[in-house]
């Protein structure tokens, strides 16, 4: 059984960016066939996904995000990263990574972690 | 980007009652659509997939139908445990704005 841990700052400045990690468990990165990716849920709103990535390097983002996110996978500690630029209070939300199977459904979800930018 | 537009915004029943929840895809998606369940404070669970497939361990009473632009997740019998927000997503992209089902 998967599972998945994101790690990260609960705070982020306006202007600056959000750097996440999920590490993951129970199974290889490298050896899988899921993609890695992110989805955000702001306060009350529903999920909005944000950015999978194969560890061969495919790489899948969402058009009103893509300018500003980057994603990338460490397969020798198993972890796979988010890097969002430029955040605004628009940013504030739940972020969690997951897996997706062959870039459709999400089978697993790690618990989330709240970030919230503000001065 | 196919915009996904569920109805209605708030659904509410009685246990026992028949659930019916609407998606909507702005362009054909063919069968490429998920349904995920969120209850309060959890995170969302993967129900169906494929637009009929049930994920493993899903209950028997929730099935998805439809293809296309038109979908539809049923619940036969509402359970309390199934009092949550239902949410459809285009596989690997957008989600629609969910479904609340509440008790009547």
């Amino acid at each position: 059984q998967l599972q998945l841990q994101e790690s990260g700052p609960g705070l982020v400045k306006p202007s600056e960016t959000l750097s996440l990690t999920c590490t993951v468990s129970g199974g290889s990165i490298s050896r899988s066939t899921y993609y890695w990716g992110w989805i955000r849920q702001p306060p009350g709103k529903g999920p909005e996904w944000i950015v999978s990535m194969y560890h061969s390097g495919d790489i899948h983002y969402n058009p009103s995000l893509e300018s500003r996110v980057t994603e990338s996978i460490d397969t020798s500690k198993n972890q796979f990263s988010l890097k969002l630029t430029s955040v605004t209070a628009a940013d504030t939300a739940t972020y969690y990574c997951v897996t997706i199977v062959a870039g459709t459904r999400v089978d697993y979800w790690g618990q989330g972690v709240l970030v919230t930018v503000s001065s | 980007e196919v915009v996904l537009t569920q109805s209605p915004d708030t659904l509410s029943l009685s246990p026992g009652e028949r659930a019916t929840l609407s998606c909507r895809a702005a362009q054909s998606v063919g069968s490429n659509l998920a349904w995920y369940q969120q209850r309060p404070g959890q995170t969302p669970r993967l129900l169906i997939y494929g637009a009929s497939s049930r994920a493993t361990g899903v209950p028997d009473r929730f099935s998805g139908g439809g293809s296309g632009t038109d979908f539809t997740l049923t619940i036969s019998r509402v359970e309390p445990e199934d009092f949550a927000v239902y949410y459809c997503q285009e596989y690997g992209s957008m989600f629609g704005q969910g479904t609340r089902l509440e008790i009547k």
